[in-house]
């Protein structure tokens, strides 16, 4: 089980933010790898992948985001939002089968 | 352009099955597991299941098992999602995604998505 705070992020333009994920178990794989996703969906669209293996950002995605963590507690770190990084964030572990979800953060302009 | 296009969506009975494609397009179809996830009206994302890169394996998710299959034909670079025993749960918007894992992968996740195929179970 993954599970997402805060569940709605109010935030200014030109602020930080930040998103956390804890596993209720560790999603380290017996290779050493942990596959912790990050993924944005904006209202409307499908979901996008913003951040791979803990903290590898995905082509195209900007430098203001970035991720961070290890076993069971994870962070997603937006250094500087824009008007573009509204809409939903979900992590994702694919370490074990079923791949599962967080709920969703909604990250809103304030 | 690498995508992935859905179809077969639409409004169905409960209780009767929907098929759904996937179609791929600007990469090595045949080299890629293929995964399916929906997202229920105004809800999170749930993953159903994948088949893999030959289709000579498949993993359900608990919500849909005994309910789902999926194949796959490489020749057509097409993948299809079969879901028996509909009921307004499984309404919402059904995503294709393709499965970056194993071997040469770079994101060990899923790296493309589709845009969606809307599915609504009413009478």
């Amino acid at each position: 089980v993954l599970t997402q705070t805060p569940l709605v992020s109010p935030v200014t333009l030109g602020q930080p933010a930040s998103i956390s994920c804890r596993a209720s178990e560790s999603l380290v794989h017996s290779d050493g790898s942990t596959l912790l996703t990050w993924l944005h969906q904006r209202p409307g669209q499908p979901p996008r992948l913003l951040i791979y293996k803990i903290s590898n950002r995905f082509s195209g995605v900007p430098d203001r985001f970035s991720g961070s963590g290890a076993g069971t507690d994870f962070t997603l770190t937006i250094s500087r939002v824009e008007p573009e990084d509204v809409g939903f964030y979900y992590c994702m572990q694919a370490t074990q089968f079923p791949v599962t979800f967080g709920q969703g953060t909604r990250l809103e302009i304030k | 352009q690498v995508y992935l296009v859905e179809s077969g969506g639409g409004l169905v009975q409960p209780g009767t099955s929907l098929r759904l494609s996937c179609l791929a397009s600007g990469f090595t179809f045949s080299d890629f597991d293929l995964h399916w996830v929906r997202q229920a009206p105004g809800k999170g994302l749930e993953w159903l299941g994948f088949v893999s890169y030959d289709g000579s394996n498949q993993f359900h998710g608990v919500s849909v098992k005994g309910r789902i299959s999926i194949s796959r034909d490489n020749s057509k670079r097409t993948a299809s999602l079969h879901l028996t025993g509909l009921n307004a749960e499984d309404s919402g918007v059904y995503y294709c995604a393709k499965g970056d894992f194993g071997g040469p992968s770079i994101t060990d996740s899923f790296d493309v998505w589709g845009r969606g195929t809307l599915v609504t179970v009413s009478s």
